[in-house]
Formats: C-alpha cells, sequence, structure tokens
C-alpha cells in the first residue's frame, strides 16, 4: 500500500535541542496529522492539520500542513527525555468528520541523551 | 477514562492454527479500523467498519483474513491458517460518530507470532 515518506528515520538529540522531521507524499491530503507511539503501545494523536499553509502548536510542538497539500513538518522545541518514541505522520484524503481512512508514514525514531 | 481495548495483548501460535484478536470500541464510537505494524511495512491499515458494515478491506488477505463486528461494541480479526509472515502487531482503532476531528484511538495492540 501507499506510504508516506518521512524524514529522517532515526535521530538522536540532547535534551534541550530543538527537533524538525518531514514527511512528504506523492498525492494530496485533505488532512494531516502527526501521531506519537511509545514502546508497547498505540500511535497516540498529537496534532492535526486541516487547512493548506496550516500552522499549528501544542505545547512543544509545532506542525505544519504544507501549501500543496503534499507534505507537512513537526517541529519539538526544548526536547525532554519524554520525547522519545516514534513520530508518525499521517495523511486522511477524506474531508474533516467523514472519519476516513488515513495512510500512515514510516515514522521517525526519536531518541534523546541527557 | 475512554479507551480502546484489545485482547489478547500477546499471542504466540504455530503455522497453520486459527488466531482470533478482539477489539472493544470506545464506547458510542462507531468506525473502528484495523492495522497492523511491521518492521518492513509500517502501518498498514486493514479494513474498517462504520456501524458495523465493512467499507473497506482492500488492504486485507481475503484468502485468510477475515472480520466482523457482532455488534457496536465487538471487533473481530480472524486469520485462518496463520503464516509466519502474519507475524506483527496488529492494533484497532476508533472514531465516534460526527467526530470534528476525526481523531482515531488506538488500542494498545496484539503482538502475534506465527511459528
Amino acid at each position: 500500500g501507499q506510504q508516506l515518506n518521512q524524514s529522517p528515520q532515526s535521530m538522536f538529540i540532547q535534551e534541550g535541542e530543538d527537533v524538525s522531521m518531514n514527511c512528504t507524499s506523492s498525492s494530496i491530503f485533505n488532512t494531516w496529522l502527526w501521531y506519537k507511539q511509545d514502546p508497547g503501545e498505540g500511535p497516540v494523536l498529537l496534532i492535526a492539520l486541516y487547512k493548506a499553509g496550516e500552522l499549528t502548536s501544542n505545547g512543544r510542538l509545532t506542525a505544519q500542513f504544507g501549501i500543496t497539500r503534499k507534505d507537512s513538518f513537526l517541529n519539538i522545541s526544548a526536547s525532554i527525555p519524554s520525547d522519545v518514541g516514534i513520530y508518525f505522520c499521517a495523511g486522511q484524503l477524506g474531508l474533516t468528520g467523514t472519519a476516513s481512512k488515513l495512510t500512515f508514514g514510516t515514522g521517525t525514531r526519536l531518541q534523546v541523551t541527557l | 477514562d475512554a479507551r480502546v481495548t484489545q485482547t489478547p495483548r500477546h499471542k504466540v501460535t504455530e503455522m497453520g492454527q486459527e488466531v482470533t484478536m478482539r477489539c472493544q470500541p470506545i464506547l458510542g464510537h462507531n468506525t473502528v479500523f484495523w492495522y497492523r505494524q511491521t518492521m518492513m511495512q509500517g502501518l498498514e491499515l486493514l479494513a474498517y467498519f462504520r456501524n458495523r458494515a465493512p467499507l473497506d478491506d482492500s488492504g486485507m488477505p481475503k484468502d485468510r483474513f477475515s472480520a466482523e463486528m457482532p455488534d457496536a461494541t465487538l471487533a473481530t480479526l480472524k486469520i485462518q491458517p496463520s503464516e509466519p509472515r502474519d507475524s506483527a502487531v496488529y492494533f484497532c482503532a476508533s472514531v465516534g460518530e460526527g467526530s470534528s476531528t476525526d481523531t482515531q484511538y488506538f488500542g494498545p495492540g496484539t503482538r502475534l507470532t506465527v511459528l
């Protein structure tokens, strides 16, 4: 099936550093979402984006919906040890409120060192 | 605290055996998704249901996989016969009707190992 390309695949950073990751697709989406998965758990939604160009923040997290609707990025500022995990982007083609299926990215594994 | 629950959390079985995984969506949620996660393929959608009716099962190998919702509080994913390549973590997720955010709430997953 189709997958979204995420980069980087993995990153090691020091506590306090800022982190950037992005997600690209060959096709457009109407909604972009960012999830985080902790070991042994299911993904948890961090941020949802509904309009091209939209910039949304959730605490130390900021995400943007690309103008072309084919990409999105996620920034984490001042990383802390509990930011460790796998971050997934996901695209939804269906309009908001339709609860349609998601296409997930390949994931970015984040490790934070003290 | 409303959560999606899945059972069993872990399952080890031998090739050729039947496997049934269960999911209890959040009460009131009417859309249920089944995903499979592997290192090689990542998170893939297998099937999803709305109001207990299958909407899309194009991601599911039909010859051995089947998904059903016997009632609004239970979704099942069955593999018969199982094969080693089915080893993966299987997640279900649910969404509430009329959700303005389409937030999919994921369960903790069932880790399946087929020997």
